[in-house]
């Protein structure tokens, strides 16, 4: 069945530092993949996905690409802030509106 | 954008006591909606799928009549802990999705601890 890989953690990195998380994926066909993000006492918000091989997600600075080669989806940051201090966790989905599989997460921590 | 409104966010019950838990779909239609339950340092895992007016689909392993999920409209999906026990202390979060495509709209999680 489909799974995604996350590296453990917990990550701590000073603020402006450079982020990597990384995901990998197993899966029948061709998944679209994502990344969302849990703020402390939130609900999970998409940060970004990729639908197709060597499709680059990106937003609020986090960029994160496909690839198929790898079964990859690295989440990257080149310098991050104490506000994105969160769980992120990656998924895959295969089919539209199928159901999402997650990573376990990773909580990151930034500090001042 | 859309925005999908979940309650309680934190109940506290007594063993053998049920609890029921809301999912408010707020300016769309929710025709399916995914139920998670995430264990502390684990992943979101998924419980159960349910298409509005239909019976809900359970992964394997999920007990349907320990957790009993209803779909009566395009705008509300419940769930229901009955006769609750420690071991149901977790998170539980719910995911809504429409046919036209706009992705997936979490809830904020309910905290559930049985005492």
């Amino acid at each position: 069945g489909d799974s995604v890989t996350q590296m453990e953690g917990p990550v701590t990195l000073s603020e402006e530092a450079f982020l990597t998380i990384n995901c990998t994926y197993t899966a029948t066909g061709y998944p679209s993949l994502f990344w969302y993000v849990q703020y402390p006492g939130e609900g999970l918000q998409l940060l970004l996905k990729a639908t197709k091989a060597d499709d680059k997600g990106s937003n609020k600075g986090f960029e994160a690409t496909y690839r198929k080669e790898t079964t990859s989806f690295h989440l990257e940051k080149g310098s991050v802030q104490v506000s994105d201090s969160a769980v992120y966790f990656c998924a895959l989905r295969t089919g539209a509106n199928s159901k999402l599989t997650f990573g376990k997460g990773i909580t990151l921590s930034v500090r001042p | 954008g859309a925005v999908v409104s979940q309650h309680p966010s934190w109940v506290i019950c007594k063993s053998g006591t049920s609890v029921k838990i809301e999912c408010r779909s707020l300016d769309f239609q929710a025709t399916t909606m995914f139920w998670y339950r995430q264990f502390p340092k684990q992943s979101l895992m998924l419980m159960a799928t349910s298409n509005e007016g239909s019976k809900a689909t359970y992964e394997q392993g999920v007990e349907k009549d320990k957790f009993l999920i209803n779909h009566a409209s395009l705008t509300l999906s419940t769930l229901t802990v009955t006769s609750a026990h420690p071991e149901d202390s977790s998170f539980y979060i719910c995911s809504a999705t429409a046919t036209s495509g706009l992705g997936y709209t979490f809830g904020s999680g309910t905290r559930l601890t049985v005492v």
